[in-house]
């Protein structure tokens, strides 16, 4: 059973084209998150949601728009996309915000590879 | 200037060798220090975190904070090709949400 799940794992499109990136987590996590990882290995946060609560917005494009459904699911919306965006989206969850985090650390899904071309 | 600074690399080292892996931090409120380790193609997995320095040892692992310093270490012993993967240190502040701040990870192999 896999903990964290991303949907789909490879994505190759156009320029200017919108796509969705979905995640599940089947752990019970109230916490959820997006990352970004560029191709240089960069792991930057872009969103974080808690009970179905957006708490974390980072300095992102608004063509991003992040939906959480309900607390095991978050989804990422991309429009018009840009070659920029090409790179490795990560889903991550953790149960709750505070220093319990650093025990258990979050769980993240294997990513979903965006190429726009 | 990034929060954490990580020298990405490469570093390639034989088998059974010592590798030491470090990072630096500028921001001295980051309280809580984890290590991660990324395969290709796949995603992040906790290895260690601390909290204090001083040295926290799990196996072949060893994980040492140096708050005075801001500097962060992992040290691998009797190193193995299994090992080779990139190492992201990881850093929290309280009440931030969650948030982590990622280095930029050091690509590591490890030779037979």
């Amino acid at each position: 059973d896999t903990a964290v799940s991303q949907t789909p794992k490879y994505l190759v499109t156009q320029m200017g084209n919108d796509k969705s990136i979905k995640c599940e987590q089947n752990l019970g996590h109230d916490t959820m998150y997006w990352y970004k990882q560029d191709s240089k290995k960069f792991l930057k946060i872009m969103f974080s949601y808690n009970n179905k609560e957006l708490i974390i917005n980072e300095t992102v494009p608004n063509r991003f728009s992040p939906k959480s459904p309900d607390k095991a699911h978050l989804n990422l919306h991309i429009n018009s996309l840009e070659l920029g965006d090409s790179a490795v989206y990560f889903c991550a969850s953790s149960q709750g915000v505070s220093p319990d985090l650093a025990n258990y650390g979050y769980t993240f899904g294997s990513g979903t590879r965006l190429t726009v071309v | 200037q990034k929060e954490v600074e990580q020298d990405p690399g490469p570093l390639s080292v034989p088998e059974g060798a010592i590798v030491s892996l470090n990072c630096t931090y500028s921001n001295s409120a980051f309280q809580y220090f984890m290590w991660y380790r990324q395969y290709s193609r796949k995603g992040p997995e906790l290895l260690m975190y601390t909290y204090s320095s001083g040295n926290k040892e799990d196996g072949r692992f060893t994980a040492q904070v140096d708050k005075s310093s801001k500097y962060i270490s992992l040290f691998i012993r009797d190193s193995q090709p299994s090992d080779s993967a990139t190492y992201l240190c990881a850093m929290i502040l309280y009440n931030q949400g969650g948030k982590l701040i990622f280095g930029q990870g050091t690509e590591l192999s490890v030779k037979p």
